[in-house]
């Protein structure tokens, strides 16, 4: 199956600054996945990416899907302490998930 | 709509010890998939189900069994119990066309001591 690498696998910020996750694979994705996982919780879909170059957001979380759809990434805005959780891209096919990157939130 | 149910929340086996973990779905979705997420190492993914009758192997099948008589229904199967398969186990459903949208269980806690 297909593989994605994700990074950084940590990060900490303080609250209301920037976070960026970035999701690579060395193939070429028909469509990439975002899930959020909340301490405790199970994955919870965010969105699903399918177009060459796409852009979608959902208030502060911004989705880019790559021009050659290899990679993507996740920017949250001004994080807040409800966005603290871990971070997953998942790839298509036997659905392969990335280690996913888990913020946390500094007051 | 309970979605995505799964049993037990928290189990305590002993090594070679075997059980049955259940998850059942009201969704009506075609595919079924079991994974294990261990700390640092993501979801991987054990056994799959594209539809009732039909399984196929994961990334991780070794010392795991399903099967899949009703569409309802994915129980995943463990043989015979070792510490390495500590670790917290989620099902998740999915459409067979449309969005590739996974929806999760609760997930089942387990410890092989």
């Amino acid at each position: 199956g297909q593989q994605v690498m994700q990074i950084p696998q940590y990060q900490h910020v303080q609250e209301g600054e920037d976070f960026t996750t970035y999701c690579n694979s060395s193939t070429t994705l028909s469509n990439i996945q975002w899930y959020k996982q909340r301490p405790g919780g199970h994955p919870v879909f965010l969105i699903q990416l399918v177009k060459s170059g796409e852009v979608k957001k959902q208030k502060r979380l911004t989705f880019q899907f790559g021009e050659a759809k290899k990679n993507s990434s996740l920017h949250i805005t001004a994080t807040q302490t409800t966005d603290v959780g871990t971070y997953f891209c998942a790839g298509p096919g036997k659905i392969i998930f990335g280690k996913g990157t888990r913020l946390h939130i500094l007051p | 709509n309970a979605g995505v149910t799964q049993t037990p929340k928290f189990q305590v086996l002993k090594t070679g010890q075997s059980m049955t973990l259940q998850c059942a779905q009201d969704m009506n979705h075609e595919y079924m998939s079991w994974y294990r997420q261990d700390p640092g190492m993501g979801l991987r993914l054990i056994h799959y189900s594209v539809g009732a009758g039909i399984t196929d192997q994961g990334e991780v099948p070794n010392g795991y069994n399903v099967s899949r008589s009703t569409t309802e229904d994915f129980p995943l199967r463990l043989l015979s119990a070792a510490p390495s398969q500590t670790s917290v186990y989620f099902c998740a459903t999915q459409r067979a066309s449309g969005s590739y949208e996974q929806y999760f269980g609760p997930g089942t806690r387990l410890t092989v001591t």
